[in-house]
């Protein structure tokens, strides 16, 4: 049983250009979260989705930054005209049910890089 | 909003003996859930133990175990019989119960574990 997928694992882009992050949750998961952790800090909460909507997006940045989970394929994470201050490790999490005894499984992650 | 403390950046324990990582929490919800992820230096994010608040008794799972204080809002980890594979990042997060399900983690601790 496949566990959280994301790709690619690592990712360099120039300050500027795209990025896009993708996270294939378990099977059978319908809940997507995004989290981001900066050196030497922890996971900091982005955004929460199911499949085609966007349930909490307090932790998104309100330029740059969007998040989709469309019917079919994996969640996508874009961030727009990257800066040096994206560098950082972007996990996704998955879980069956949005009920909190369930926990969430993560991917290992996106380190990205800004040159 | 929720926050999660964890004042020990660093902890060391040697092989075989027991340690104790803190953890305290800040929230005014009476229903919520808890849990410790263990990060390894590969990055993965694993679930090593989750409490339920409702639950008086604390989580066990195997070698590791908590010390859940509601009222004191408290929430250790002890690991017992320290082996060299639990050196890694250990993070305690909090999830509320119902609403957005998601996770808020403390900075985290580095334990290592001396032969």
């Amino acid at each position: 049983n496949a566990g959280v997928m994301q790709n690619p694992r690592h990712l360099v882009r120039r300050r500027g250009q795209e990025a896009r992050l993708r996270c294939s949750p378990m099977k059978g998961h319908s809940h997507v979260y995004w989290y981001r952790q900066l050196p030497e800090e922890g996971l900091k909460f982005m955004v929460y989705l199911q499949k085609e909507n966007i349930i909490d997006e307090s932790g998104m940045p309100k330029e740059r930054f969007s998040a989709e989970f469309p019917k079919e394929g994996p969640s996508i994470l874009r961030i727009q005209q990257v800066v040096r201050g994206d560098s950082a490790a972007y996990f996704c999490a998955s879980s069956p049910q949005g009920f909190g005894n369930q926990p969430q499984h993560f991917g290992d992650g996106t380190r990205l890089s800004i040159l | 909003a929720q926050t999660v403390t964890q004042s020990q950046p660093e902890m060391s324990v040697q092989e075989a003996e027991t340690v104790t990582l803190s953890c305290t929490y800040d929230t005014s919800e009476s229903d919520y859930y808890l849990f410790w992820y263990k990060q390894p230096p590969s990055r993965q994010m694993i679930l090593v133990i989750r409490q339920e608040a409702y639950k008086q008794q604390n989580a066990t799972e195997n070698r590791f175990s908590v010390n859940f204080q509601k009222a004191a809002k408290s929430f250790s980890l002890k690991i017992s019989d320290s082996q060299l594979g639990d050196a890694a990042m250990y993070f305690c997060a909090y999830r509320s119960r119902g609403g957005s399900e998601k996770l808020v983690f403390g900075k985290g601790t580095k334990l290592t574990v001396n032969p």
